[in-house]
């Protein structure tokens, strides 16, 4: 499968919830990077978590990585409609390379 | 800080014809730029990595002599899609990173969207 897959593929929530997205990646990182993406738009950098942290806090967004799992979760709380838009991870490997691999991207929704 | 803008954003062309996209960061010097392609509701590919007075580092499957890359400047990368078909219409975005940052942290441009008629 892709490195930097995002599961759910799509999530449709109501204004005021939570909403979690998680991804998962293969090789090892620098680090990974959560950005979303508005319809037919460019993408927009949300936060980035480096390998030798566990978790990081951007106003709304809390993000987590597990490196002994692979895996990196986000979390926007008590959401609102602005936020549908599609997201996406990116890991930075090792090793000096300065290319991201993108996740599918997962597609959100936040109902009225 | 650290915008990167597209020149044009959008672009309708006849096949054969070929199409340039400019990529400017405007308010940094970017060592390195990335060009990807999008296409509907999917992820977006890295076709090449593009350094400033070096010839840029294509991804493989992606044809370097159809999608010409040339980053003259620290504020400027252009590609150029020749002889355009049909399937090359797509979403094309790049990226700039920043000089200097110890982490590849990339800045986005909006995105030019590509039809090829």
């Amino acid at each position: 499968s892709q490195q930097g897959e995002e599961d759910p593929q799509a999530l449709s929530i109501q204004e005021g919830e939570n909403a979690t997205m998680n991804c998962s990646y293969k090789t090892s990182i620098n680090n990974l990077q959560w950005y979303r993406q508005n319809s037919g738009r460019g993408l927009v950098h949300l936060i980035l978590i480096r390998s030798n942290e566990r978790e990081k806090h951007s106003g709304r967004l809390r993000v987590t990585l597990d490196t002994s799992k692979k895996s990196s979760s986000l979390l926007i709380t008590a959401s609102r409609a602005a936020d549908t838009a599609s997201y996406f991870c990116a890991t930075g490997t090792q090793g000096g390379s300065e290319k991201l691999v993108f996740g599918k991207g997962m597609k959100l929704t936040v109902n009225p | 800080g650290a915008v990167v803008s597209q020149h044009p954003s959008w672009v309708i062309c006849k096949s054969g014809t070929s199409v340039k996209i400019e990529c400017r960061s405007l308010d940094f010097q970017a060592t390195t730029m990335f060009w990807y392609r999008q296409f509907p509701k999917q992820s977006l590919m890295l076709m090449a990595t593009s350094n400033e007075g070096s010839k840029a580092t294509y991804e493989q499957g992606v044809e370097k002599d159809k999608f010409l890359i040339n980053h003259a400047s620290l504020t400027l990368s252009t590609l150029t899609v020749t002889s355009a078909h049909p399937e090359d219409s797509s979403f094309y975005i790049c990226s700039a990173r920043i000089l200097a940052r110890s982490y590849n942290e990339q800045f986005f441009g909006p995105g030019t969207r590509l039809t090829v008629l």
